[in-house]
């Protein structure tokens, strides 16, 4: 199996901060790549897919890069609502497999 | 709008079956593959299985810690993706969603679309004695 691994597991940022998160393939995944955000007690959200693919109604202050084992999600300017924890997904190949999460907290 | 919603959970003891359902509209669903992924309470996301449509003939695929466990079917003439149970071990704990594949990609050649958009909101399995 692929296995995802995201740094870090938290981060603390204020509102207006630039924040990146970044996850790593175990293998090579091309841009077979999604990245979610998920709030307490919710489903998660699809924000970005093949990589850099901007899901339809997020905010353009999302942005996703990388392609192969190394990804990265930004988030140029935090807004309040965007505190919630990230995932990222291997899209290459059976299994799916998920990163272990990313805790953006408030400072 | 796209939905999906999620019924059939609830307290089994180990050992037990219990099957999920996930009715489905906004789309049309018989053409659309559809998933079902896990989260253990405090934990990550864990993707069980998923079943292709009638035209990929039905086919399914399972994570291994399920296989031969579960079973994804669906029945298209009610909209509705099932997650049929057995064998449950206190680790199968969990919030189960159903989703469904998102917007393809094609730049590459072909086309891929193996990420999840939209979810429903999930059904809680609890496997306790």
């Amino acid at each position: 199996d692929i296995q995802m691994t995201q740094s870090p597991s938290s981060v603390s940022a204020s509102v207006g901060d630039r924040v990146t998160i970044t996850c790593r393939a175990s293998q090579g995944i091309r841009s077979w790549l999604a990245w979610y955000q998920q709030k307490p007690g919710k489903a998660p959200k699809l924000l970005i897919y093949a990589a850099s693919s901007l899901q339809s109604g997020v905010p353009s202050r999302f942005s996703g890069s990388g392609s192969g084992t190394d990804f990265t999600l930004t988030i140029s300017s935090l807004q309040p609502e965007d505190f919630a924890t990230y995932y990222c997904q291997q899209a290459n190949g059976f299994p799916y497999t998920f990163g272990q999460g990313t805790k953006l907290v408030i400072k | 709008e796209v939905q999906l919603v999620e019924s059939g959970g609830g307290l089994v003891q180990p050992g037990g079956s219990l099957k999920l359902s996930c009715a489905a509209s906004g789309f049309t669903f018989s053409d659309s593959a559809m998933h079902w992924v896990r989260q253990a309470s405090g934990k990550g996301l864990e993707w069980v299985g998923r079943i292709r449509s009638k035209a990929n003939s039905y086919a399914t695929a399972y994570a291994a810690s399920v296989k031969g466990r579960f079973t994804i079917s669906r029945e298209d003439s009610k909209n509705t993706a099932y997650l049929q149970m057995n064998s449950l071990k206190t680790e199968d704990t969990a919030v189960y969603y159903c989703t469904r594949p998102g917007r393809p990609d094609c730049s590459g050649g072909s086309c891929y679309s193996n990420w999840f958009d939209p979810w429903g909101q999930g059904t809680l399995v609890t496997v306790s004695s």
